[in-house]
């Protein structure tokens, strides 16, 4: 059965920091993983996706995430953090089925 | 047009009326989902459409019936609901071919359903 776990449900950084949002995942067969990010009163919008192409995947917004299959993660990072980074950010595994499983999310904080 | 419209925005029902949720996309997607997200949750699987057929039903109570009128509608009909069923409703929709279902959702903004 497919999962993935979010490590740490709140992460404050300083404005230009770097972000780290981490996320494992399980799977028994190569899995499709994804990044969304959900705004306040917003649905969710894709970051960035892997599907077994480059290991490194660039996103939106200047989001990036390394998929490492040795350490089943799938973390995602900024190099500098935006005021407007705010949100909550969902990471999400699917076994090309029709079900994409999210994570229980990270709330990102920005500290001015 | 990349959006996903979903009306009403918000709605407030009592346990014993009949209400419907509305979502729409002129993107030529032909699967279309429907999520619940309760508050600091992430948002869980309720049905999902391909080609205008049910093809998921996550074991949702009948008080919650959706309906695909054509590829670019998708209803969730409700009634009887309880207290609490109160959350935030998101409709998606994807391409569509099974093996992209998940290549990647267009969410709607969401209804944020309350029930007294």
């Amino acid at each position: 059965a497919q999962s993935v776990t979010q490590l740490g449900s709140h992460v404050s950084v300083s404005e230009g920091a770097l972000v780290l949002l981490r996320c494992n995942y399980s799977s028994s067969v190569p899995p499709y993983l994804f990044w969304y990010v959900q705004y306040p009163n917003q649905g969710l919008q894709l970051l960035l996706k892997y599907t077994s192409a480059a290991t490194l995947v660039k996103g939106i917004n200047g989001f990036e995430a390394e998929f490492k299959k040795s350490e089943t993660s799938f973390h995602l990072t900024k190099p500098s953090a935006h005021m407007s980074d705010a949100a909550e950010y969902f990471c999400a595994v699917s076994e090309l089925s029709e079900k994409l499983t999210f994570g229980t999310g990270t709330r990102l904080t920005i500290i001015p | 047009d990349t959006e996903v419209t979903q009306t009403p925005k918000h709605l407030v029902m009592g346990m014993t009326n009949k209400k419907s949720l509305k979502c729409e996309q002129h993107m030529g997607h032909r699967a279309m989902y429907w999520y619940k997200q309760k508050a600091k949750k992430p948002p869980e699987l309720m049905f999902v459409y391909s080609y205008e057929k049910l093809s998921i039903n996550e074991s949702v109570p009948s008080r919650f019936s959706p309906e695909c009128p054509n590829s670019s509608l998708l209803n969730l009909h409700l009634h009887a609901l309880q207290p609490e069923d109160s959350a935030l409703y998101l409709c998606a929709s994807s391409q569509g071919t099974r093996t992209e279902l998940n290549e990647k959702l267009f969410f709607g903004s969401g209804t944020q359903l309350s029930v007294l």
